[in-house]
Protein backbone atom coordinates (compact mmCIF):
# COMPACT_ATOMS: atom_id res chain seq x y z
CA UNK A 1 0.00 0.00 0.00
CA UNK A 2 1.57 3.20 -1.53
CA UNK A 3 1.44 6.26 0.91
CA UNK A 4 0.36 8.37 -2.03
CA UNK A 5 -2.49 7.23 -4.30
CA UNK A 6 -2.71 7.02 -7.61
CA UNK A 7 -5.28 5.83 -9.92
CA UNK A 8 -4.04 1.99 -11.72
CA UNK A 9 -4.77 3.00 -14.77
CA UNK A 10 -5.67 5.82 -17.38
CA UNK A 11 -6.20 5.99 -21.16
CA UNK A 12 -6.58 8.57 -24.02
CA UNK A 13 -6.77 8.60 -27.70
CA UNK A 14 -3.83 10.37 -29.89
CA UNK A 15 -3.84 14.30 -29.23
CA UNK A 16 -6.16 14.02 -26.31
CA UNK A 17 -6.09 15.86 -23.13
CA UNK A 18 -5.35 13.08 -19.65
CA UNK A 19 -4.60 13.94 -16.23
CA UNK A 20 -3.61 11.56 -13.40
CA UNK A 21 -4.02 12.24 -9.85
CA UNK A 22 -2.15 11.89 -6.83
CA UNK A 23 -3.53 12.07 -3.16
CA UNK A 24 -1.48 12.38 -0.09
CA UNK A 25 -1.61 14.37 3.17
CA UNK A 26 -0.63 17.33 5.00
CA UNK A 27 2.77 15.84 6.17
CA UNK A 28 3.91 14.87 2.04
CA UNK A 29 1.77 16.87 -0.60
CA UNK A 30 0.47 19.66 2.02
CA UNK A 31 3.60 20.81 2.75
CA UNK A 32 6.19 19.56 0.15
CA UNK A 33 6.66 19.61 -3.13
CA UNK A 34 5.77 16.96 -5.66
CA UNK A 35 7.46 15.01 -8.22
CA UNK A 36 6.60 13.15 -11.28
CA UNK A 37 8.80 10.54 -13.03
CA UNK A 38 8.07 8.63 -16.20
CA UNK A 39 8.67 4.95 -16.34
CA UNK A 40 8.73 3.20 -19.93
CA UNK A 41 9.04 -0.65 -19.26
CA UNK A 42 12.26 -2.46 -18.00
CA UNK A 43 14.20 1.09 -17.71
CA UNK A 44 14.40 3.47 -14.15
CA UNK A 45 11.96 5.54 -14.00
CA UNK A 46 13.14 9.66 -15.13
CA UNK A 47 11.74 12.52 -13.90
CA UNK A 48 9.14 14.05 -15.86
CA UNK A 49 7.90 17.04 -13.16
CA UNK A 50 9.70 18.49 -10.71
CA UNK A 51 8.29 21.25 -7.34
CA UNK A 52 4.79 20.77 -8.43
CA UNK A 53 5.01 22.05 -12.09
CA UNK A 54 8.79 22.71 -12.98
CA UNK A 55 9.89 20.80 -16.42
CA UNK A 56 13.59 19.40 -16.60
CA UNK A 57 15.09 20.26 -19.97
CA UNK A 58 14.16 18.00 -22.84
CA UNK A 59 10.62 17.42 -21.16
CA UNK A 60 8.19 18.60 -23.86
CA UNK A 61 5.74 21.25 -22.97
CA UNK A 62 2.62 18.98 -23.16
CA UNK A 63 3.27 17.75 -20.16
CA UNK A 64 2.39 19.52 -17.19
CA UNK A 65 1.93 19.42 -13.31
CA UNK A 66 0.16 21.33 -10.50
CA UNK A 67 -1.11 21.03 -6.95
CA UNK A 68 -3.98 21.83 -4.49
CA UNK A 69 -4.08 21.78 -0.99
CA UNK A 70 -2.90 17.79 -0.41
CA UNK A 71 -3.32 16.53 -3.70
CA UNK A 72 -1.45 17.19 -7.15
CA UNK A 73 -1.68 15.88 -11.03
CA UNK A 74 0.04 15.93 -14.16
CA UNK A 75 -0.98 16.57 -17.39
CA UNK A 76 -0.59 15.07 -20.89
CA UNK A 77 -2.02 17.24 -23.77
CA UNK A 78 -1.78 16.39 -27.41
CA UNK A 79 -1.23 12.35 -26.20
CA UNK A 80 1.64 10.48 -28.08
CA UNK A 81 2.07 7.04 -28.67
CA UNK A 82 5.46 7.37 -27.08
CA UNK A 83 3.92 8.68 -23.78
CA UNK A 84 2.88 5.19 -22.67
CA UNK A 85 3.80 4.58 -19.98
CA UNK A 86 3.83 4.42 -15.49
CA UNK A 87 3.84 7.15 -14.41
CA UNK A 88 4.75 7.98 -10.39
CA UNK A 89 4.06 11.10 -8.43
CA UNK A 90 6.33 11.42 -5.08
CA UNK A 91 7.11 13.78 -2.39
CA UNK A 92 8.98 14.09 0.81
CA UNK A 93 6.99 13.31 3.86
CA UNK A 94 8.17 15.10 7.17
CA UNK A 95 6.34 12.52 9.32
CA UNK A 96 7.99 9.51 8.15
CA UNK A 97 11.43 11.61 7.59
CA UNK A 98 11.72 10.07 3.65
CA UNK A 99 10.52 10.07 -0.01
CA UNK A 100 7.19 8.38 -0.77
CA UNK A 101 5.64 7.59 -3.90
CA UNK A 102 2.24 6.89 -5.36
CA UNK A 103 2.02 3.61 -6.38
CA UNK A 104 2.27 4.11 -9.97
CA UNK A 105 -0.50 4.86 -13.31
CA UNK A 106 -0.49 2.92 -16.18
CA UNK A 107 -0.93 5.19 -18.97
CA UNK A 108 -2.30 3.76 -22.38
CA UNK A 109 -2.56 5.48 -25.47
CA UNK A 110 -5.50 3.90 -27.50
CA UNK B 1 28.16 12.55 -17.71
CA UNK B 2 27.01 10.74 -14.52
CA UNK B 3 26.85 7.42 -14.17
CA UNK B 4 25.80 5.12 -11.80
CA UNK B 5 26.94 1.17 -12.11
CA UNK B 6 25.31 -1.22 -9.66
CA UNK B 7 26.78 -4.38 -9.38
CA UNK B 8 26.46 -7.54 -6.96
CA UNK B 9 24.48 -10.70 -6.36
CA UNK B 10 20.47 -11.38 -8.00
CA UNK B 11 20.03 -13.90 -5.54
CA UNK B 12 19.60 -14.21 -1.81
CA UNK B 13 18.59 -16.80 0.48
CA UNK B 14 15.84 -15.70 3.06
CA UNK B 15 17.50 -14.89 6.82
CA UNK B 16 20.89 -13.54 4.89
CA UNK B 17 22.04 -10.32 4.05
CA UNK B 18 21.46 -8.74 0.77
CA UNK B 19 24.60 -6.35 -0.42
CA UNK B 20 24.55 -4.18 -3.88
CA UNK B 21 27.42 -1.15 -4.46
CA UNK B 22 26.70 1.36 -6.55
CA UNK B 23 30.10 2.75 -8.28
CA UNK B 24 29.75 6.52 -9.41
CA UNK B 25 31.23 8.21 -12.22
CA UNK B 26 31.65 11.42 -13.10
CA UNK B 27 30.70 12.99 -9.38
CA UNK B 28 32.03 12.36 -5.75
CA UNK B 29 30.19 10.28 -3.42
CA UNK B 30 31.94 13.05 -1.28
CA UNK B 31 30.02 15.60 -2.86
CA UNK B 32 28.80 18.19 -0.64
CA UNK B 33 25.55 18.90 -2.25
CA UNK B 34 24.59 15.23 -3.18
CA UNK B 35 22.78 12.74 -1.41
CA UNK B 36 23.29 9.09 -2.48
CA UNK B 37 19.76 6.78 -2.30
CA UNK B 38 18.82 3.35 -2.88
CA UNK B 39 15.49 2.68 -4.14
CA UNK B 40 13.67 -0.36 -4.76
CA UNK B 41 10.67 -1.41 -6.68
CA UNK B 42 8.08 -4.28 -6.75
CA UNK B 43 4.79 -5.28 -7.66
CA UNK B 44 3.52 -5.55 -4.06
CA UNK B 45 5.09 -2.76 -3.04
CA UNK B 46 5.57 -0.17 -5.83
CA UNK B 47 8.10 2.55 -5.56
CA UNK B 48 9.84 2.52 -1.88
CA UNK B 49 13.11 4.76 -0.73
CA UNK B 50 15.01 2.93 1.32
CA UNK B 51 17.87 5.46 2.24
CA UNK B 52 20.60 7.84 1.91
CA UNK B 53 23.96 8.43 2.63
CA UNK B 54 25.72 11.89 1.93
CA UNK B 55 28.88 13.91 3.33
CA UNK B 56 28.64 17.32 4.69
CA UNK B 57 31.48 17.71 6.93
CA UNK B 58 30.73 14.31 8.24
CA UNK B 59 28.46 11.52 6.71
CA UNK B 60 24.87 11.20 7.24
CA UNK B 61 22.45 8.70 6.94
CA UNK B 62 18.75 8.63 6.56
CA UNK B 63 16.79 5.52 6.47
CA UNK B 64 13.02 4.42 5.76
CA UNK B 65 11.15 3.40 8.76
CA UNK B 66 10.03 0.24 7.41
CA UNK B 67 13.72 -1.24 6.92
CA UNK B 68 15.39 1.05 9.82
CA UNK B 69 16.95 -1.78 11.99
CA UNK B 70 18.03 -3.87 9.36
CA UNK B 71 19.63 -1.69 6.74
CA UNK B 72 22.86 0.04 6.59
CA UNK B 73 24.52 2.21 3.69
CA UNK B 74 27.71 2.87 3.39
CA UNK B 75 29.97 5.30 1.05
CA UNK B 76 33.14 3.94 -0.12
CA UNK B 77 35.85 7.34 -0.95
CA UNK B 78 38.49 5.01 -2.00
CA UNK B 79 36.53 3.37 -4.87
CA UNK B 80 34.09 6.41 -5.01
CA UNK B 81 31.07 3.81 -4.42
CA UNK B 82 28.44 3.27 -2.04
CA UNK B 83 27.23 0.06 -0.97
CA UNK B 84 22.96 -1.12 0.57
CA UNK B 85 23.03 -3.81 3.21
CA UNK B 86 20.11 -5.10 3.86
CA UNK B 87 19.92 -8.08 6.76
CA UNK B 88 17.45 -10.92 7.74
CA UNK B 89 15.62 -11.06 4.17
CA UNK B 90 12.41 -12.20 3.44
CA UNK B 91 10.94 -13.15 0.17
CA UNK B 92 8.77 -9.96 0.88
CA UNK B 93 12.26 -7.99 0.09
CA UNK B 94 12.31 -9.82 -3.39
CA UNK B 95 12.47 -6.24 -5.37
CA UNK B 96 14.72 -4.54 -8.30
CA UNK B 97 16.90 -2.36 -6.48
CA UNK B 98 18.03 0.92 -7.77
CA UNK B 99 20.64 3.20 -6.78
CA UNK B 100 20.21 6.91 -7.37
CA UNK B 101 21.31 10.89 -6.75
CA UNK B 102 19.79 13.89 -5.60
CA UNK B 103 20.24 17.04 -4.01
CA UNK B 104 18.56 17.71 -1.04
CA UNK B 105 17.84 21.26 -0.02
CA UNK B 106 18.29 22.59 -3.12
CA UNK B 107 16.33 23.60 -6.04
CA UNK B 108 17.73 20.51 -7.94
CA UNK B 109 16.01 17.92 -4.96
CA UNK B 110 14.92 15.32 -7.17
CA UNK B 111 16.61 11.89 -8.24
CA UNK B 112 18.21 13.05 -11.33
CA UNK B 113 20.34 9.94 -12.13
CA UNK B 114 19.39 6.05 -11.48
CA UNK B 115 21.86 3.49 -12.17
CA UNK B 116 20.36 0.27 -14.10
CA UNK B 117 18.62 -1.56 -11.74
CA UNK B 118 19.28 -4.38 -10.10
CA UNK B 119 16.86 -7.67 -9.73
CA UNK B 120 17.27 -9.28 -6.16
CA UNK B 121 15.44 -12.36 -5.63
CA UNK B 122 14.92 -13.80 -2.27
CA UNK B 123 14.33 -17.55 -1.90
CA UNK B 124 15.93 -20.85 -0.72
Amino acid sequence: QSVLTQPPSASGTPGQRVTISCSGSSSNIGSNYVYWYQQLPGTAPKLLIYRNNQRPSGVPDRFSGSKSGTSASLASSGLRSEDEADYYCAAWDHSLSGWVFGGGTKLTVL
Amino acid sequence: QVQLQQSGPGLVKPSQTLSLTCAISGDSVSSNSAAWNWIRQSPSRGLEWLGRTYYRSKWYNDYAVSVKSRITINPDTSKNQFSLQLNSVTPEDTAVYYCARDFPWTAEDYFDYWGQGTLVTVSS
